[in-house]
């Protein structure tokens, strides 16, 4: 069975540049995470989607972060334009519905803002 | 809000002996999930175990196991047997019945010495 993917892994861009990162969950996975994960601290939720829509965006800086999933499957995360404290590594994850399901992971993409 | 708190930055032990890590976590609620993920150099989270908070039962998974207090909001991790794969940072995480978002803790390094 495949897992989460993600793309770039790594990514270096400016300030004030803006990024997009990419996230395919597995299959028949309804729902979706992006998760922020600044270097020594634990992975924190930005967004999270059941299907095509948001369940929490509390978290996410809305000024500058986006995000969507098309038709229930791919998601995209994007940031624009982006400041120096946005470097970090974000995690995309997806499960099944329910509270004890397993998160599936990816590898994650690391960003580095210069 | 719900937090999760390690209070081991840094642990380390010698291969083949026992290692206990720490959680403590913050909920008003009685329902909800607790797992154990690890996140090696290659940065994809991986679950160790989980916990039904309304199971006494402790969970097991062959080398892994966890004492859970619920009235102490306690959630350890015990790795019985080290071995140099389990070296690794490891992430407590809460989940409760309705939300379904994955609560972090900041993590555990832990260091196994052969």
């Amino acid at each position: 069975e495949a897992g989460v993917a993600q793309s770039p892994r790594y990514k270096i861009i400016e300030k004030r540049q803006s990024v997009a990162f990419w996230c395919n969950p597995i299959s028949g996975h309804a729902t979706l995470y992006w998760y922020q994960q600044i270097l020594g601290q634990g992975p924190k939720l930005l967004i999270q989607f059941q299907n095509n829509g948001v369940v929490d965006d509390s978290q996410l800086p809305k000024d500058r972060f986006s995000a969507e999933r098309l038709k229930g499957v791919d998601s995209t995360l994007k940031i624009q334009p982006a400041k120096l404290e946005d470097s970090a590594v974000y995690l995309c994850a997806s499960s099944l519905p329910g509270a004890g399901t397993e998160a599936f992971f990816g590898q994650g993409t690391r960003l580095t803002v210069v | 809000a719900q937090t999760v708190t390690q209070s081991q930055p840094e642990m380390s032990v010698q291969e083949a002996e026992t290692v206990t890590l720490s959680c403590t976590y913050d909920t008003s609620e009685s329902d909800y999930y607790l797992f154990w993920y690890k996140q090696p150099p290659s940065r994809q989270m991986i679950l160790v175990i989980r916990q039904e908070a309304y199971k006494q039962q402790n969970a097991t998974e062959n080398r892994f196991s966890v004492n859970f207090q619920k009235a102490a909001k306690s959630f350890s991790l015990k790795i019985s047997d080290s071995q140099l794969g389990d070296a690794a940072m490891y992430f407590c995480a809460y989940r409760s019945r309705g939300a379904q978002k994955l609560v972090f803790g900041q993590g555990t390094r832990l260091t196994i010495n052969p």
